[in-house]
Order: C-alpha cells, then structure tokens, then sequence
C-alpha cells in the first residue's frame, strides 16, 4: 500500500532565542535516553545522554529534562545558533540484557526540524 | 579516534538486484547496529551484531541480511531489491549493544538508490 510520510514537527527560532524541544517516548522500562542531532546528508550525532534515574543533566548550552511520570523528554539549547539547525531525535534505550543492552536497538522518536534564522 | 566508516556513500540499484554495504566501526567497539531511515518510516532498527553473532534483529524480511568480521567490521546485504529499499542506511558501533555504559555512534550513511 501506499505509505504515508512522516509529519515532522517544526520548531523556527531566531538567532540567540533559547529552544526547547519535546519528546514523548513509549515505555516505562526505558533506563536511558539520547538526543541526536542530524544534519543535511549526515548521520545522526550525539548531543547528551540522560540515565532514567536523574531528571536533568546539562552540557554545553543543552539541557535535557525527563519527567518519567508522563514519559516525557525534552532538548533545552540556550543562545541557539544557526549551525543548531538540523533534525532533532531523541532515543530510549529498552534493556534487554545485562547491563542494560538493548543489544543495538535505541528506538527513536520521529525527530523535529529546528530552523534558526539569523 | 577515527569514527564509524561506512562505504559506498552512494550508489544507485535497479529492481531485483542486490546490494553489499560495508561498516568499521570505531576502534574498540564490538557491537555493529544497523538502521534503515526514511521520509516515511524514520530509522528503524534492522540489526545488531556484536562478536560475529547476531543478538537483535528489527521487523524486516529475510532479503535484508548481514554479518560481522572477527575485526569487528560488518556488512549488510539486501537482495532482490525493491523501490521502497530505498533508504539512508546507517551503521552504529558501540561499546556493548546500547546502554548507559556507552551511546552508539553512527556513521555518515549510505544512501542507496533503488530505479
């Protein structure tokens, strides 16, 4: 059958805004979480990372949120940049295994479009 | 520290043949993942290898294959192409599979055309 796109959601700041970008992600079980960032042509590349036992962990102007009560992540960047635009994933990592492995399998939300205008 | 390779960056495919992509992960890392990404679907797991065996596999059919070399690279292989093969296909290496212990790393991709 015919497939249908995905609708990514848009998020078109101006230069020097601060951005917030949600995620809501799908099982409780989750222990850890990723936000990616993907340029133009690029792979996804790592931003931050966040343990589901903390609720905030911040980086370099990132900062990411979990609230596990309403399975709910967001990507906060302060004084963004036009290099900051690109598509925007965040990723829960299921366990399967020791350790904590989801043996290779993050399972992504279907990303946001940040534009950042001059 | 070199990151994850992948090869070809490009190529173009018609209906019914078969395609090889290759991945060297980064130095160290033992588990190779794969992931197919589209406009209509996003990425999606397709599978995991760590040590030459296959631990995880995500919901594709058997045309969509792979293996890992005991120097860690990997391969994937699709045979009988179809139109909605196309897709960015990417490779990640970690330390163990995915886990607080050690986030994946994606390579660039490769972006195969299927006419």
């Amino acid at each position: 059958g015919e497939s249908v796109g995905l609708h990514l959601p848009t998020l078109s700041v101006q230069e020097g805004d601060n951005s917030i970008i949600n995620c809501a992600y799908s099982n409780s079980a989750s222990d850890y979480f990723i936000w990616y960032k993907q340029e133009s042509g690029k792979g996804p590349q790592f931003i931050i990372d966040i343990r589901s036992n903390m609720d905030k962990r911040q980086g370099q102007r990132v900062t990411v949120l979990l609230n596990k009560t309403v399975k709910h992540l967001s990507l906060q960047i302060a004084a963004t940049q036009p290099g900051d635009s690109a598509v925007y994933f965040c990723a829960e990592n299921i366990p399967l295994g020791a350790g904590g492995t989801s043996y290779g399998k993050l399972t992504f939300g279907q990303g946001t479009i940040l534009t950042v205008h001059p | 520290k070199a990151g994850v390779t992948q090869t070809p960056r490009y190529l173009i495919k018609t209906r019914g043949q078969q395609v090889t992509l290759s991945c060297s992960p980064i130095s160290g890392h033992r588990s190779v993942s794969w992931y197919q990404q589209t406009p209509g679907q996003g990425l999606q797991f397709l599978f995991e290898y760590f040590s030459e065996t296959q631990r995880n596999k995500g919901n594709f059919p058997g045309r969509f294959s792979g293996r890992q070399f005991s120097n860690s690279r990997s391969e994937m292989n699709v045979s009988t192409l179809e139109l909605g093969d196309s897709a960015l296909y990417l490779c990640a290496s970690s330390l163990a599979g995915g886990s607080f212990t050690g986030e994946l790393f994606f390579g660039e991709g490769s972006r195969l055309t299927v006419l």
